[in-house]
């Protein structure tokens, strides 16, 4: 089945405790891409990836990182977590870069204490 | 800025009452708009592209169209199982290399009561 899978789909932890936030997809997909969804403030880009080795910042990038070694999966990591990234992350991917859609991840709920 | 608004936030209809939601955009060279559908604790279900003034897709009872400066999502006759919150995005024309990233409005929320 073509999917994009994310792992945790829930964590809850402190301030300042690094954590990753894996993303796999199974679609070849050369595009990937993070989001965070805010009530309010709807879905927001981080970060994206057009291919191996290539990434780029989207709207929200502080206190964020991300890496793309392999075509399947592109991690986010939180270096130093703090309460204002509680959020909930999506995974998205696409065939390309271009105007393609994007396929989504269930979701991350991550709460910061 | 490239901006994306949509209207109503909410919306309530009558299982049969069909109606239209809006999304208008701003945007600096428009590469492509998408529509999405997504339901209470999951991700965004694709649903439709547009790329130019004019186009319209359509699927099942939903129909989507675009202007230069807005799009249209269209229910017909909805059913409670159409109950979402529909999403409009747009990507931008960029230059010097960089894809434009996709920019979300913040959604309308569908109720469909039996």
């Amino acid at each position: 089945e073509a999917q994009v899978t994310q792992n945790p789909r829930y964590l809850i932890t402190v301030t300042g405790k690094k954590l990753t936030v894996t993303c796999s997809q199974n679609m070849n997909h050369e595009y990937m891409s993070w989001y965070r969804q805010d009530p309010g403030l709807g879905l927001r880009q981080i970060y994206y990836s057009m291919n191996v080795e290539v990434t780029d910042k989207g709207d929200v990038p502080e206190g964020y990182k991300v890496s793309r070694k392999e075509k399947r999966n592109f991690p986010l990591i939180l270096e130093s977590p703090s309460p204002n990234q509680t959020s909930l992350y999506f995974c998205a991917s696409s065939h390309s870069g271009g105007a393609r859609e994007q396929y989504f991840g269930p979701g991350t709920r991550l709460t910061v204490t | 800025e490239d901006q994306v608004t949509q209207s109503p936030e909410a919306l309530r209809l009558q299982e049969g009452e069909s109606s239209s939601l809006n999304c208008s955009y701003t945007v600096s060279g428009l590469r492509g708009l998408f529509w999405y559908r997504q339901d209470p604790g999951k991700g965004p279900e694709f649903l439709f592209t547009l790329y130019s003034a004019g186009e319209e897709k359509e699927k099942e009872r939903l129909k989507a169209t675009l202007t230069k400066k807005e799009s249209f999502l269209h229910i017909t006759a909805p059913k409670p199982e159409d109950s979402a919150t529909y999403l409009c995005a747009v990507q931008a024309r960029r230059y010097g290399g960089s894809q434009g990233n996709l920019i979300f409005g913040k959604g309308t929320k569908l109720s469909v009561k039996p």
